[in-house]
């Protein structure tokens, strides 16, 4: 399967430690995004890593991909309740294929 | 607001009646998706356009879903004689043409209720 899968399904901090979701897949990428949804909407997307890259940051987040363990992990430091989300990846092939294909999400809780 | 847009929000029908749903992309993105989210899921892809040329379909797409993009803008998603197991957020998403690193946006989603 394409899917990625994260790890962990849940996960409760208290406000201002760090969260660490990780995402495992099976199949060559083209590129690997990080997604948010709060409870009821919309996705939004977060950062995007490609294949070639090690790690990537954006403000508190931090990405980093290991393709020869195809897994890639989302660090969001100084957490807020505001992070209060579900967590998704995505992948995409690295076929000419344009779709990605979402994991089942890490629903993390933001403790205060 | 530019962002995409989906319409109804919600939905309550009975089971047996037939449902459309329409998503309104951001105007330069050439691309539009349909995915399907259950609870505690993640979304699964159902279909996919280029302009108005409909490229791709998931094995999740009966017969009973049929997806439009006649002018290349605005999409419709009719699923048919609904069932209960079509109770989902049906999530749209549109990006510029196709490029490795395309992002998707998405809109808020249409939640089905079937009763």
């Amino acid at each position: 399967s394409q899917q990625g899968e994260e790890d962990p399904q849940a996960l409760s901090i208290q406000e201002g430690e760090n969260a660490t979701m990780n995402c495992s897949y099976k199949t060559s990428i083209n590129n690997l995004q990080w997604y948010r949804q709060n409870s009821g909407r919309g996705l939004v997307h977060l950062i995007l890593i490609r294949s070639n890259e090690r790690e990537k940051h954006s403000g508190r987040l931090r990405v980093t991909l290991d393709t020869s363990k195809k897994s890639s992990s989302l660090l969001i430091t100084a957490s807020r309740a505001a992070d209060t989300a579900s967590y998704f990846c995505a992948i995409r092939g690295s076929n000419r294929d344009d779709k990605i294909i979402f994991g089942k999400g890490t629903r993390l809780h933001i403790l205060p | 607001d530019t962002g995409v847009s989906q319409d109804p929000r919600h939905k309550i029908t009975k089971r047996g009646q037939n449902v459309t749903f329409r998503c309104d992309p951001i105007s330069e993105h050439n691309r539009l998706y349909w995915y399907r989210q259950t609870l505690g899921q993640g979304p699964e892809f159902l279909t996919y356009f280029q302009n108005e040329a409909q490229l791709e379909k998931s094995r999740l797409l009966s017969d009973r879903f049929s997806a439009e993009r006649p002018k290349g803008s605005f999409s419709t998603l009719e699923i048919q004689r609904t069932e209960q197991g079509d109770s989902a957020m049906y999530l749209c998403a549109s990006s510029r043409t196709s490029g490795s690193d395309n992002e998707q946006f998405f809109g808020p989603g249409t939640r089905l209720t079937v009763l």
